[in-house]
């Protein structure tokens, strides 16, 4: 089955600063990966996502970028806000059968005033 | 977006009774949605694939007997947990996808006393 490796398990930034965590995929067939933010004791949210025939996708502060052959996806936040600070989840969903989410195993993003 | 609604978000059991959690997709229909659990700082983890109309698909190391899922129409699925435990005290979330997104109902927060 897939299987998700996310760093860094915790990321502290000065507010503004750039933040950055990456994951790593093992099933090639995976073609889709979204990114959740999760605040404390609330549902995870998709914050932005990325499709396997695309390199790379920005949303404002957010993008996401993707190497097919490295198997690695990224997530960059740039002008980081005390807002940001949540847990951020990667995930890789293959096209087959029901469709797993297989989530990485978070990253605590703290962004300090 | 798709709304995912969970009900209860926080349940208090004694040890040896059941709960369950009641997991609706409020203005689509789901053929599938998936029963995750997740422990504090740590990841979502995928119990069970849950199938309209027929039976669930449970993860390695998930018991069938203990987690019971019913998904009786397109808008519902259940996740009874039987006789709880202590150790069964985490954090549980369904989801239901719609168009490739993942939609996750607000958690249930299941602490067995």
């Amino acid at each position: 089955g897939e299987n998700v490796e996310q760093h860094p398990s915790t990321l502290s930034v000065q507010e503004g600063d750039s933040a950055v965590i990456k994951c790593t995929y093992s099933d090639s067939a995976s073609n889709y990966f979204p990114w959740y933010k999760q605040e404390l004791g609330k549902r995870p949210q998709l914050i932005i996502d990325i499709r396997s025939n695309v390199g790379e996708k920005k949303d404002q502060r957010i993008a996401v970028t993707l190497n097919k052959t490295a198997k690695h996806f990224s997530l960059h936040i740039t002008e980081t806000q005390p807002e940001d600070s949540a847990v951020y989840f990667c995930a890789a969903i293959s096209s087959g059968g029901y469709q797993k989410v297989t989530f990485g195993i978070g990253t605590k993003l703290q962004v300090i005033p | 977006g798709a709304v995912v609604s969970q009900h209860p978000s926080r349940v208090i059991c004694k040890s040896g009774t059941s709960v369950k959690i009641e997991c609706r997709s409020l203005d689509f229909q789901a053929t599938t949605m998936f029963w995750y659990r997740q422990f504090p700082k740590q990841s979502l983890m995928l119990m069970a694939t849950s199938n309209e109309g027929s039976k669930a698909t449970y993860e390695q190391g998930v018991e069938k007997d203990k987690f019971l899922i019913n998904h009786a129409s397109l808008t519902l699925s259940t996740l009874t947990v039987t006789s709880a435990h202590p150790e069964d005290s985490s954090f549980y979330i369904c989801s239901a996808r719609v168009s490739g997104e993942a939609f996750f109902g607000q958690g249930t927060r299941l602490t067995v006393v």
